[in-house]
């Protein structure tokens, strides 16, 4: 059965801290990483990752994908209290039709 | 361009009664997701669609749950009856079929609360 598990579960930080949310998984047939920021709506896109090292970077955030570990890390930098929100880690197997395997997200708050 | 658009947006119900659900996808995209998030599960895969037809229904959890996608601009998701347990935030995605397409797109969900 494919397994995704996000560490930390949850996290508080001041502003202007530095955090790193890690995603491990197990999945037959990999073929994609996704991380997605829920704020309290729907689920919205930051990356894809598909090859080990290759970083993707968007403004403070940036992610990084090691297929022989089998985790990807989600950095944000200089975190303002508008980064406050569930992040979620997704894993797609090419014989699913790509469907998400969600883990359970991290809780990030960021306080003033 | 619009989103995918979901409602009602909530929706409150007595248990044992129906509940529909309904999803429009963004124009163009072939593949159709339904998903319920809880507290306790997370965010979870019921059903998905590829050009109007179910592919993979391993995840809904009962007879109670059905869906369908009549065209490719509608889909319902049905509980009946409906049961205290099902309260959830039901999501429905979409994309479409190409290289490194896996990105879906969700729509603003719809809150069921189950008395």
């Amino acid at each position: 059965e494919d397994k995704v598990v996000q560490s930390p579960l949850s996290l508080v930080v001041h502003e202007g801290d530095t955090v790193t949310l890690n995603c491990s998984y197990e999945v037959t047939n990999f073929r994609s990483l996704l991380w997605y920021k829920q704020e309290k709506k729907a689920p919205t896109f930051l990356f894809m990752l598909t090859s080990s090292g290759i970083e993707k970077k968007s403004g403070r955030l940036s992610s990084i994908l090691d297929k022989k570990e089998l985790f990807s890390i989600l950095n944000i930098t200089a975190t303002q209290t508008g980064d406050s929100a569930i992040y979620l880690c997704a894993v797609t197997h090419s014989n699913s039709g790509y469907a998400l395997n969600f883990g359970k997200g991290t809780s990030l708050l960021v306080t003033p | 361009d619009a989103g995918v658009i979901q409602s009602p947006r909530h929706e409150v119900t007595e248990m044992g009664q129906e509940v529909t659900l309904r999803c429009k996808p963004i124009s163009g995209h072939d593949y159709l997701f339904w998903y319920r998030q809880t507290m306790m599960r997370g965010l979870e895969l019921l059903i998905y669609f590829n050009n109007n037809v179910p592919i993979d229904d391993s995840g809904m959890p009962e007879d109670r749950f059905s869906a369908k996608m009549p065209n490719a601009s509608f889909s319902t998701l049905k509980i009946q009856p409906s049961e205290p347990r099902d309260s959830a935030v039901y999501f429905c995605a979409s994309r479409r079929t190409g290289p490194f397409q896996e990105t879906q797109y969700f729509g603003p969900g719809t809150r069921l609360l189950v008395l």
